[in-house]
């Protein structure tokens, strides 16, 4: 158990909706991170979070956005959702900004019907 | 541009077998982490060690080791004695210091299956 925790573990939707997904950081990290899983892009990052801030984009949809709260947690809402967007997403946090291992979380894997 | 190449896309092996998992990385960055991700059938993305480019020295865990060589690009993962448990996908990874961004560069990864 890496302590990062995801909710729900499995979504099921339909194409147009919008989700939203959870993760909660390991206690006393400051950095989350988000990366998105599927069968031809592999694992791709997506964005991250440095004590409530954006501190980096990548290869994240304009559909997509993220927040981190004050608690720390963070949210990626995901809309306008399509079959391509199926994939697992992690979320994954560190301690310090630079220097530190990211663990990730089980994943929460989304089903867009 | 960063860039981490896992040629092999899978690899079978009967159990207690040695086998080895390469990774080669690319990077212009001077100050450089990589790393390797198990990822078994239930999908979580476990950590399994962490070498940053100043260290060279070669990590031994249990029947893990890594082989770290600057001069290759390349950080190899070998896994001695194989047991069926070690069947998974493999991942390696990489994430470089300068530029302001975090990220993890990975890998395709290598998915490896023990046979029994």
């Amino acid at each position: 158990d890496s302590g990062v925790t995801q909710t729900p573990k499995h979504l099921i939707t339909a194409t147009g909706q919008r989700v939203t997904l959870r993760c909660s950081p390991r206690s006393g990290d400051l950095s989350v991170y988000w990366y998105q899983q599927s069968l031809d892009q592999g694992l791709q990052f997506l964005i991250q979070y440095y004590n409530g801030e954006e501190r980096a984009k990548g290869n994240i949809l304009e559909r997509f956005s993220a927040q981190q709260f004050p608690d720390l947690h963070s949210e990626l809402n995901l809309s306008s959702l399509e079959l391509g967007d199926s994939a697992l997403y992690f979320c994954a946090s560190s301690a310090l900004e630079y220097t530190d291992t990211q663990y990730f979380g089980p994943g929460t894997r989304l089903t867009v019907l | 541009a960063q860039k981490v190449t896992q040629a092999q896309t899978e690899i079978s092996v009967v159990e207690k077998e040695d086998v080895t998992l390469d990774c080669v990385y690319e990077t212009r960055d001077t100050t450089y982490y990589l790393f390797w991700y198990k990822q078994p059938p239930s999908g979580e993305l476990v950590f399994l060690i962490r070498r940053n480019s100043f260290d060279e020295q070669n990590e031994i865990s249990g029947r893990y080791s890594w082989n770290f060589q600057k001069s290759t690009s390349s950080f190899n993962f070998t896994i001695t004695a194989s047991q069926v448990v070690d069947s998974a996908v493999y991942f390696c990874a990489l994430r470089s210091v300068q530029g302001g961004s975090e990220k993890l560069v990975f890998g395709k990864g290598t998915k490896l299956t023990v046979n029994p």
